[in-house]
């Protein structure tokens, strides 16, 4: 069973760099058959994805935040890792990353979760 | 994007009572080469991550209960406990996998009356 580990600092400051990495363990990120995802919820409870890596490198990001978003891989060390520039308040939420299995129409549904890293901006 | 609405935001149901929980999507998730509706349901308790519940509108996730179910197709979908158990009782999100970016609802808080 794929196993998900987020880790990085809890406290950023605004205007600055949020950086979290996703291990994964139980299954290699490079077998393909999953998209590898960031989503976020916000203490109001919503939902939203950030976005997905293939283990080739190719990418998919929620237009919303594209502009301040980089994700990456290293399959060496299977690990998937999210940056997030120029961060404010709004973007405190506990982050997860996620499977997302491949279908036959694309990116599917999400099947592995990890526990979730809380990321409070503030000075 | 594609905007995925929930009803009710909450509901309390007595114990070994049905649930029902809706959910639309502005546009249909309906694919037309498999006649499947990609649409996802997720159960959340407090302190965890969501759970996958089920998959292509009324697929179950291996080793979740009978009791759940998933009916619907096009814009409107249900998610029904037909006999709710004390285990239950979390935050039910739907989720659209047509397109991107993959839009989930606001979610469904359930509890025992």
């Amino acid at each position: 069973q794929v196993q998900l580990q987020e880790s990085g600092p809890g406290l950023v400051k605004p205007s600055q760099t949020l950086s979290l990495t996703c291990t994964v363990s139980g299954g290699s990120i490079s077998s393909g058959g999953y998209y590898w995802s960031w989503i976020r919820q916000h203490p109001g409870g919503g939902l939203e994805w950030i976005g997905y890596i293939y283990y080739s490198g190719s990418t998919n990001y929620n237009p919303s935040l594209k502009s301040r978003l980089t994700i990456s891989v290293d399959t060496s060390k299977n690990q998937f890792s999210l940056k997030l520039s120029s961060v404010t308040a709004a973007d405190t939420a506990v982050y997860y990353c996620a499977s997302q299995i491949i279908t036959v129409g694309g990116a599917g549904y999400f099947n592995y979760w990890g526990q979730g890293t809380l990321a409070t901006v503030s000075s | 994007d594609i905007v995925m609405t929930q009803s009710p935001d909450s509901l309390a149901v007595s114990l070994g009572e049905r649930a029902t929980i809706n959910c639309k999507s502005s546009r249909s998730v309906l694919y037309s080469s498999n006649k499947k509706n990609s649409l996802a349901w997720y159960q959340q308790k407090p302190g965890q991550p969501p759970k996958l519940l089920i998959y292509w509108a009324s697929t179950r996730e291996s080793g979740v209960p009978d009791r759940f179910s998933g009916s619907g197709s096009g814009t409107d979908f249900t998610l029904t406990i037909s006999s709710l158990q004390a285990e239950d009782v979390a935050v039910y999100y739907c989720q659209q996998y047509y397109s991107s970016p993959f839009t989930f609802g606001p979610g469904t808080e359930v509890d025992i009356k």
